[in-house]
C-alpha cells in the first residue's frame, strides 16, 4: 500500500511568491489534514479536509494560505504572496473516515519551504 | 488551551543506554496519546498508540511507553538504545471527539556508537 506522498520535497522561493504544495494521501482514506513546523516550534494543525469539505480551517494562519481538495482525492495548498515567516515543513496525513480520534493519522514526508 | 510538552529538547546517550523521553498533556477531556519518531530523511512513523487499556503499550523496536492519567504523562522507554534509534521523537495528543493532533516540540536523540 502506498504511503501519503507530498511534493516537492523541498521549495525555495522569494519573498512575495507563491508556491503550491501537493498531497496525496492514501488510497480512500477520506480524512486528510495539513500541519506545519516552524523550525524548532511543534507541528501545529492548519486544517482539516473530509473528502471534498473543509471540516475545519481554524489552524490556518490567514488568507494568503489556501487549501483545496477537488473531488476528494488529492489536495493542494496555496501560499500566495510567501512571507518569510511562512517558512518551515508542511506536513500531510490521511486518515480512514470514523470517529475523529479513534485513528491515527499516517504522514507524508514533508515539504521544506524556505522563503528568501 | 490543549498542550503537549516535551521536557527534553536535545539528548545524547550512548549505545545500550537506557532512555526515557518525558511527555506531559494539557487537555480537558479524554485524549488519545502518540509517539511518533522521524529518522533522518524520513517522514514521521507511529512508534506506539494509548487508547484505552492497559497503560503501559509497547511500540515497535523495542519502544514502550506508560500512560499516569494523575500525571498526564505519557513517558517513552527503552531499556537500551541502539545507534538506528537516533532520530526525533514527537509526543502528540488526540483528543477522542477531535480531529487534530496536538504535538510537543519533538525531542532530538543522538546515540553515539
Amino acid at each position: 500500500e502506498a504511503g501519503v506522498t507530498q511534493f516537492p520535497s523541498h521549495s525555495v522561493i522569494e519573498k512575495g511568491q507563491t508556491v503550491t504544495l501537493r498531497c496525496d494521501p492514501i488510497s480512500g482514506h477520506d480524512n486528510l489534514y495539513w500541519y506545519r513546523r516552524v523550525m524548532g516550534k511543534e507541528i501545529k494543525f492548519l486544517l482539516h479536509f473530509v473528502k471534498e469539505s473543509k471540516q475545519d480551517e481554524s489552524g490556518m494562519p490567514n488568507n494568503r494560505f489556501l487549501a483545496e481538495r477537488t473531488g476528494g482525492t488529492y489536495s493542494t495548498l496555496k501560499v500566495q504572496p510567501a512571507e518569510l515567516e511562512d517558512s518551515g515543513v508542511y506536513f500531510c496525513a490521511s486518515s480512514p473516515l470514523g470517529t475523529g480520534g479513534s485513528y491515527e493519522q499516517y504522514f507524508g514526508p514533508g515539504t521544506r519551504l524556505t522563503v528568501t | 488551551a490543549q498542550s503537549v510538552s516535551q521536557h527534553n529538547h536535545h539528548v545524547i546517550l550512548s549505545e545500550a543506554a537506557s532512555l526515557e523521553l518525558g511527555c506531559n498533556y494539557s487537555y480537558g477531556g479524554t485524549v488519545n496519546l502518540f509517539w511518533y519518531v522521524q529518522y533522518p530523511g524520513q517522514h514521521l512513523q507511529l512508534l506506539l498508540k494509548y487508547f484505552s487499556g492497559d497503560p503501559l503499550v509497547k511500540g515497535i523496536k523495542g519502544f514502550e511507553a506508560e500512560f499516569i492519567k494523575s500525571k498526564f504523562s505519557f513517558n517513552l522507554r527503552k531499556p537500551s538504545v541502539q545507534w538506528s534509534d537516533t532520530a526525533e521523537y514527537f509526543c502528540a495528543a488526540l483528543p477522542q471527539t477531535g480531529n487534530q493532533f496536538y504535538f510537543g516540540t519533538g525531542t532530538s536523540l543522538t546515540v553515539i556508537p
